[in-house]
């Protein structure tokens, strides 16, 4: 059983279009962190939300983290064939403070 | 900018060999992980380490496993006996608290 679901698994898209990302749990999370990773590359920390109902912006890319700390979306703004990657959610529950849960991720594909 | 860096980028090994994974975390960092990724499949937690000393581990940590920070700036996955299903993407992280940071990985291929 995945203690972070991600939905949806596979996300094909034209650019220019929006894209939303989800990330769900029913366990809290003390922070909660998105990644990007490219084919045989490690991923790539995008943001970390820590507060509930916090909302980040880094450029086109939108990420909240809900009230109650259990769930979490990216929302990319006017897609671009560079976004194409597997986005990853992970977060440390408020239990184990030693081990990062990460989601199976969410691949996207942007075509030109 | 300071990053994490792992060595080799690649490893081939004969079944039943012994190899060692070496990470350099960035420098301020407490906490240490490997993770390792199957071709086309999740990132799997394998340790933690923070204080000198294992914190975490999952069920694919066996006794085959071991880790260690020799010298205060390098973190080694050591895998004995290795078998077929071994072959991944090992990545090395690092964090202060609440902000992991990656390393390139290592891809370990046994034959």
């Amino acid at each position: 059983t995945q203690l972070l679901e991600q939905s949806p698994q596979f996300l094909s898209i034209q650019e220019g279009e929006n894209l939303t990302v989800y990330c769900n749990s029913s366990s809290v999370f003390s922070s909660l962190q998105w990644y990007r990773q490219e084919p045989g590359e490690g991923p790539v920390l995008l943001v970390t939300v820590v507060t509930g109902g916090e909302v980040k912006k880094l450029k086109r890319l939108t990420f909240q983290f809900g009230d109650a700390r259990k769930d979490s979306s990216l929302h990319i703004t006017a897609a671009q064939p560079g976004d194409t990657g597997l986005y990853l959610c992970a977060g440390l529950t408020t239990d184990s403070w030693g081990k990062f849960q990460f989601g199976a991720g969410t691949q996207v594909v942007v075509t030109p | 900018e300071p990053e994490v860096t792992q060595t080799p980028s690649h490893q081939v090994t004969q079944m039943g060999q012994e190899v060692i994974l070496r990470c350099v975390p960035i420098s301020n960092h407490l906490y240490f992980y490997w993770y390792r990724q199957i071709l086309g499949q999740k990132v799997e937690f394998l340790v933690s380490f923070y204080n000198n000393e294992i914190s975490e581990k999952s069920e694919i940590f066996d006794d085959r496993f071991s880790v260690e920070r020799p010298d205060g700036s390098n973190f080694t996955l050591k895998i004995r006996s290795t078998k077929l299903e071994d072959s991944a993407m090992y990545f090395c992280a690092s964090s202060f608290y609440n902000e992991q940071f990656f390393g390139p990985g290592t891809r370990l291929t046994v034959l």
